[in-house]
């Protein structure tokens, strides 16, 4: 079964308007951590934002929000006033923690979806 | 500045050669991770270390080596029997359950 699951392979938004991006995962452990990576064209991994499996209040960093619904395992990437180079391809991704001490560290990816803006 | 780099930044490979690609980080990072993207697949794991001297196989090993004799460095060998190396690669690392740092990348071509 699929770790990571994103159902979208391509979104478009126009500029200045708000857009999420869906991811759902898979995992009994009760301890994990999901976080969400843009790639721009030139290939980089650019790291947004990170939600922990016990943390209360969802994650935000500036314009990025994550929209984490444990009990339906989504961890939906919310970006608002979308900018033209926010153009790139999302990758959301897991980190099962298999108790806090931890050391596995392998991260899971889904398959991406590639956000355009337009003007 | 602390980072990760991986080089070469581009890479041609012929039929039946072995080729490896540099990943070295400065962040003092123990763990460290290769991965492999081709078009529409995301990214899975080649392989993986935690600490020096040691590794572990993600899901695609096959064709693959590496090495870790220093916490900096984690070589990653593809040999010939890789059958399809084409493909986009990323170096990464990070410590404990923080979020991982990435490289540049490396993309490799069979011609």
């Amino acid at each position: 079964a699929q770790k990571i699951t994103q159902t979208q392979p391509g979104m478009f938004v126009q500029e200045k308007e708000a857009v999420t991006l869906d991811c759902t995962y898979d995992t009994s452990d009760p301890s994990y951590g999901l976080f969400w990576y843009k790639q721009p064209s030139s290939g980089e991994m650019i790291f947004l934002i990170y939600q922990g499996s016990y943390d209360q209040q969802n994650a935000t960093e500036g314009r990025y929000s994550l929209n984490f619904q444990k009990a339906r395992k989504s961890a939906n990437l919310v970006i608002s006033a979308s900018q033209l180079g926010d153009s790139a391809m999302y990758f959301c991704a897991m980190r099962e923690g298999r108790g806090r001490g931890s050391t596995l560290g392998r991260l899971y990816f889904g398959r991406g979806t590639q956000l355009t803006v337009w003007p | 500045d602390g980072g990760i780099t991986q080089s070469p930044k581009y890479l041609f490979r012929k039929e039946g050669q072995n080729v490896t690609l540099s990943c070295e980080q400065n962040l003092n990072h123990d763990a460290m991770y290769w991965y492999r993207q081709d078009p529409g697949q995301g990214l899975r794991l080649i392989y993986y270390s935690q600490i020096v001297n040691d590794f572990q196989k993600g899901d695609i090993a096959e064709g693959y080596s590496v090495s870790r004799e220093k916490k900096e460095s984690f070589p990653l060998t593809v040999t010939s029997a890789q059958k399809n190396p084409t493909a986009f690669y990323l170096c990464a690392s990070s410590i404990a359950r923080r979020e991982a740092f990435f490289g540049q990348g490396t993309r490799l071509t069979v011609v």
